[in-house]
């Protein structure tokens, strides 16, 4: 099974700054990872999928990049609702497909 | 618009079954697979397994095989998930998903939340 890390577990970023959060695999996924965003009390949310495809609907701000082992998603000015915890997910070799543990992002 | 509408919050005593739902609308039931996810309270994400409503063909993880079910009735855009007989340890929010490409999922139901208690 493909472990996915995503670091840091929590970060701490001011409203209007850039958010960067790392996610990496135990092996190769080639660009079959996709990020998620969860509210509380909320289903997750599709952010981006192919490493770097946004979603139908979600904001310019939002961008992924990487492939093979090291992927990132970054927020580049960060709104008030984008606190949240993102998952990332890989899906090579489908199925199965594996989550990270999450990273929360916390109002600083 | 698609939407994926699961069945209400449930209690349970450990032991007991439960079938729990997800009915799609907006779009062709049968043409999309529909995955189950777990989330135990605080924390992660854990994929459970996939079904493909049109041939009923289903997929299991490893982790969930043996331990539940999962079936769909496309006369009716259902998708569901079952134990036969619950444990504690079920105790989470169960989320149906649509796939849009293989491991991707676009459309996520509101949940089911499960709680098994004596």
């Amino acid at each position: 099974e493909i472990v996915m890390t995503q670091s840091p577990a929590t970060l701490s970023v001011s409203p209007g700054e850039r958010a960067t959060l790392s996610c990496r695999a135990s092996q190769s996924v080639s660009s079959n990872l996709a990020w998620y965003q969860q509210k509380p009390g909320q289903a997750p949310r599709l952010l981006i999928y192919g490493a770097s495809t946004r979603a139908t609907g979600i904001p310019a701000r939002f961008s992924g990049s990487g492939s093979g082992t090291e992927f990132t998603l970054t927020i580049s000015s960060l709104q008030s609702e984008d606190f949240a915890v993102y998952y990332c997910q890989q899906y090579n070799n489908w199925p199965p497909e594996t989550f990270g543990q999450g990273t929360k992002l916390e109002i600083k | 618009e698609v939407q994926l509408v699961q069945s209400g919050a449930e209690v349970k005593k450990p032991g007991e079954s439960l079938k729990i739902s997800c009915k799609g609308s907006g779009y062709s039931f049968t043409s999309y697979w529909i995955g189950w996810v777990r989330q135990m309270p605080g924390k992660g994400l854990e994929w459970m397994g996939i079904i493909y409503p049109g041939d009923s063909d289903t997929r299991y993880s490893p982790s969930f095989q043996g331990q539940v079910t999962i079936s769909a009735d496309k006369s009716i855009s259902t998708a569901y998930l079952q134990w036969s007989s619950l444990k504690a340890s079920d105790t989470a929010m169960y989320y149906c998903a649509r796939l849009i490409t293989p491991g991707v999922y676009d459309y996520w139901g509101q949940g089911t939340l499960v709680t098994v208690s004596s």
